[in-house]
């Protein structure tokens, strides 16, 4: 069974940092891309970034509100993807999904963990 | 970025109904179209993938089709625990961007 794990979430201040990590399970992790989603509270979804797999060079890319403030990472040997995320703002705040990308070839997100909050306050 | 724009953002509906969503892309998207559930408190799911392949263990009450730009989901035989919001995903070009979802409510 595909297993997707948050940790990290808390409150902080504004202009902080914060470090998610996202523990798999139950799958090969190394074959497949994995990306952070978020939705803030009483909104819609928001894609994040991603970490393409070993084959595609470990490249990463970034939603145009987090390029250059959050980091999207991957330790293959540990089945964990990563969120660092600096200069945080109040609209940061949301839930924090973790999710991989299946094997469809659409790029489609077929597991899903069950999020961390993310609380940017003073 | 490519927007999409789900139609309606709210339906009520009765048990045993049928319903259609429909979903927009500001540019052409192929199939590369996906749908989530999400209820209340808890992650989305994953339905349809490539516009109408049915996602392993998704019940075929569940229904996409589309190409380009104009994408339905139709949900038939409603029953309570279709009550959710339901969103579109393009995986055409990153960024992937969402719907902004539409809420169901089963009268």
């Amino acid at each position: 069974e595909v297993q997707l794990v948050e940790s990290g979430g808390g409150l902080v201040q504004p202009g902080g940092s914060l470090r998610l990590s996202c523990a798999a399970s139950g799958f090969t992790f190394s074959d497949h891309y994995m990306d952070w989603v978020r939705q803030a509270p009483g909104k819609g979804l928001e894609w994040v970034g991603r970490a393409r797999n070993k084959g595609n060079r470990y490249t990463t890319e970034y939603a145009a509100s987090v390029k250059g403030r959050f980091t999207v990472s991957r330790e293959d040997s540990k089945n964990s993807v990563f969120l660092q995320m600096k200069s945080l703002k109040t609209e940061d705040t949301a839930v924090y999904y973790c999710v991989r990308v299946g094997p469809s070839g659409y790029d489609a997100f077929d597991s899903w963990g069950q999020g961390t909050m993310v609380t940017v306050a003073s | 970025d490519i927007q999409m724009t789900q139609s309606p953002s709210s339906l009520s509906a009765s048990v045993g109904d049928r319903v259609t969503i429909t979903c927009r892309a500001s540019q052409t998207i192929s199939v590369y179209l996906n749908w989530y559930q999400q209820k209340p408190g808890k992650a989305p799911n994953l339905l349809i993938f490539g516009a109408s392949s049915l996602q392993s263990g998704v019940p075929s009450k569940f229904s996409g089709s589309g190409f380009g730009t104009d994408f339905t989901l139709t949900i038939s035989s409603l029953q309570p625990e279709d009550s959710a919001t339901y969103y579109c995903q393009q995986s055409y070009r990153t960024p992937h961007t969402f719907g902004q979802g539409t809420k169901l409510k089963i009268k």
